[in-house]
Formats: C-alpha cells, structure tokens, sequence
C-alpha cells in the first residue's frame, strides 16, 4: 500500500524541541523528492521545505531557515523534519508529502507538485 | 517569492457549476495545481498542470488556464465536494507557493 505515515508530534514549550519522522512505504522512496508542509489550527497550507531524492538539495521556507533541520534515511524509507527553537507559530500539523517534479537541462523547474500526503502529526507549542 | 490569491469563498447549489479562480504573476510561466481539504483530512491533489486530472479523481472537476489566472470547475456540484480547495505553483528553484485557500459550500 502506497502510504506516508508521520509521527513524532506532540506539545513543546517554546524554545524547545522536537523531531518529526514520516515513514513511506509502497514505492521506491530513494527515487522521489520528499517535502514538509505544515497548516496551523484554521489557517491554509504553507511549505516548509524540501529535500531531494540523495539529500543532496535542500531548500526551506524563510519562516524556519536556521531552526529546522530536513533529512533522509534512505535505507530506511524515512523522512526527518529537526525542529528547533520552536515558536508558537510553529504550532501547526505538520504533513509529509511526495513530490512530483522535474527540471530542464538549465535546472529550471518545468513542474512541481505534491501527488502522496501523509495524514500529518499535529505539533503543539506553549507554556 | 510570489503570492497567489484565491477568494475565501464560493457558495453554490448542488448541480451547478462552481469556478474557483487564483491569480499570480508567475502563474503564464509555471503551473498550477489543485488540491482539495476536507475537515480533519489531508489534501488530495484533483488538478495538476493546469488541466489534468489524475486517475480516480472524477471528471466534473477540470482546471483552465488564461495569463495570471488559474481556474478549477467543478460541474455538477455535489455535497461530498464541499471543501477547501487550494492552488500551488512553485518557482523556478522549486520554492512552492499556496494560494489562501477557498472554502467551497454545497448550499
């Protein structure tokens, strides 16, 4: 079954800590660019960073730049999302997410989007 | 980066048409796509490169689009797809974009 599973949510006072995980299964996860996009109580989506299929190219949004961290395991099927320095506007559910993309020869994007989400991990930060 | 802006939202009757639009700058040089939200559910993509639609999504949802606006019609509206509905586009490194999202009602 083609899935994405998060975990690893939970309440965190500001400052803190927290590492979330997204567990793929179903597909070939080493072949694919996987995503963070994260959607606070009520309001709309909003990305938060990518990392390409080796980890070799990773880009964040500027609301986290220099907090959160993006990585992979590969041989583990498994996505990672550090968070540090949490904020109480990092309070959001934060969901995992496939990409679909592709580049022309120059590197510029001919199409990106999202085809496979998880069911997110809700991250809750106050005192 | 860029904004893409959608209204917040559209009410229709079940069985009309309901038009969705988000307008970017960027929008004539990349694509769009869709996504819809039900309560306490995960997006579901209905509309990528502007037009397609992926397999099992149903065929009253379709996507147009005209210079800096994106367009999704859903015909014949029924209740099951009141929802958000958000679009996306990325920039040319791949920094993603999401429009404010538009809260679809099914009257």
């Amino acid at each position: 079954q083609v899935q994405l599973v998060e975990s690893g949510g939970g309440l965190v006072k500001p400052g803190g800590s927290l590492r979330l995980s997204c567990a793929a299964s179903g597909f070939t996860f080493s072949d694919y660019y996987m995503s963070w996009i994260r959607q606070a109580p009520g309001k709309g989506l909003e990305w938060v960073s990518y990392i390409s299929s080796s980890g070799s190219t990773i880009y964040y949004a500027d609301s986290v730049k220099g907090r959160f961290t993006i990585s992979r395991d590969n041989a583990k099927n498994s996505l990672y999302l550090q968070m540090n320095s949490l904020r109480a506007e990092d309070t959001a559910v934060y969901y995992c997410a496939r990409v679909i993309n592709s580049n022309d020869s120059s590197g510029y994007i001919l199409y990106w989007y999202f085809d496979l989400w998880g069911r997110g991990t809700l991250v809750t930060v106050s005192s | 980066s860029y904004e893409l802006t959608q209204p917040p939202s559209v009410s229709v009757s079940p069985g009309q048409t309901a038009r969705i639009t988000c307008s970017g700058d960027a929008l004539p040089k990349q694509y769009a796509y869709w996504y819809q939200q039900k309560p306490g559910q995960a997006p579901v993509l209905v509309i990528y490169k502007d037009s397609e639609r992926p397999s099992g999504i149903p065929e009253r949802f379709s996507g147009s689009s005209s210079g800096t606006t994106v367009t999704l019609t859903i015909s014949g509206v029924q209740a099951e797809d009141e929802a958000d509905y958000y679009c996306q586009s990325a920039d040319s490194s791949g920094i993603v974009v999401f429009g404010g999202g538009t809260k679809l009602t099914v009257l």
